[in-house]
């Protein structure tokens, strides 16, 4: 079966460090992978997303995915991390169920920005 | 442009209610979906309309749950009767693309979520 794997529940940086969340995935082949936050009180944002071609793909607020398919991994980044980063953020990857596209999401990670 | 609106944001309820949830999708998108994030679990899907018909509905998680979308617009979930593993926040989402995947034009729109608690 299709699985997203965030190891880290919660993280805590200081602002103006760099963050590396991690996500892996497990698929006979390439999914279409995706990097999702929720911010308090909000919806669910698209950060970014790769469906092929170059494996560093740029996102939305300064973020970066880097996809590895030897480690079956798309881990995010941010150089410098900002307060208002803190939030919850899920990887998910897509693939076709029953007639239909379906994300199946991992666990989440928590990040947590402190001054 | 209005976003995907969910309400209501925040129900609670016993043990044997019935709670109904309500979905408007971004105007104009065709697909709308429903996804389910119980506490401590990953977010999950529970079914696609594509319009008013349900093209996939293979993760509802039992004969409680029933999904409409009458005229293809809003959609409505409701619970009934609810059990306490109902709680949980859920999602709706919709995306206009419904050529291949509703990806290629790249994004769903997730609302805020309606977070149920069933005592």
């Amino acid at each position: 079966a299709q699985s997203v794997t965030q190891p880290d529940i919660h993280i805590t940086v200081s602002e103006g460090a760099s963050l590396e969340l991690r996500c892996n995935y497990s698929y006979g082949a390439t999914p279409y992978l995706f990097w999702y936050v929720q911010s308090p009180g909000q919806g669910l944002q698209l950060l970014l997303k790769y469906f092929s071609g170059d494996t560093l793909v740029q996102g939305i607020k300064g973020f970066e995915a880097e996809f590895k398919r030897s480690q079956s991994s798309f881990n995010l980044r941010k150089p410098s991390v900002h307060w208002s980063d803190a939030a919850e953020y899920f990887c998910a990857a897509l693939y076709s169920g029953a007639g239909s596209y379906q994300l199946t999401f991992g666990k989440g990670t928590k990040l947590s920005v402190i001054p | 442009e209005a976003g995907v609106t969910q309400f209501p944001s925040h129900s609670v309820i016993e043990k044997g209610q019935t709670v109904t949830l309500r979905c408007d999708p971004i105007s104009g998108h065709d697909n709308l979906y429903w996804y389910r994030r119980v506490m401590g679990k990953e977010i999950k899907f529970l079914l696609h309309f594509v319009k008013e018909s349900k093209q996939d509905e293979s993760g509802m998680p039992n004969n409680r749950f029933l999904a409409e979308r009458t005229g293809g617009t809003y959609s409505t979930l409701k619970v009934q009767p609810a059990e306490l593993e109902d709680s949980g926040v859920y999602f709706c989402a919709s995306s206009q693309d419904i050529a291949g995947t509703p990806f290629d034009t790249g994004e769903l729109f997730f609302g805020e979520g309606s977070r149920l608690t069933v005592l």
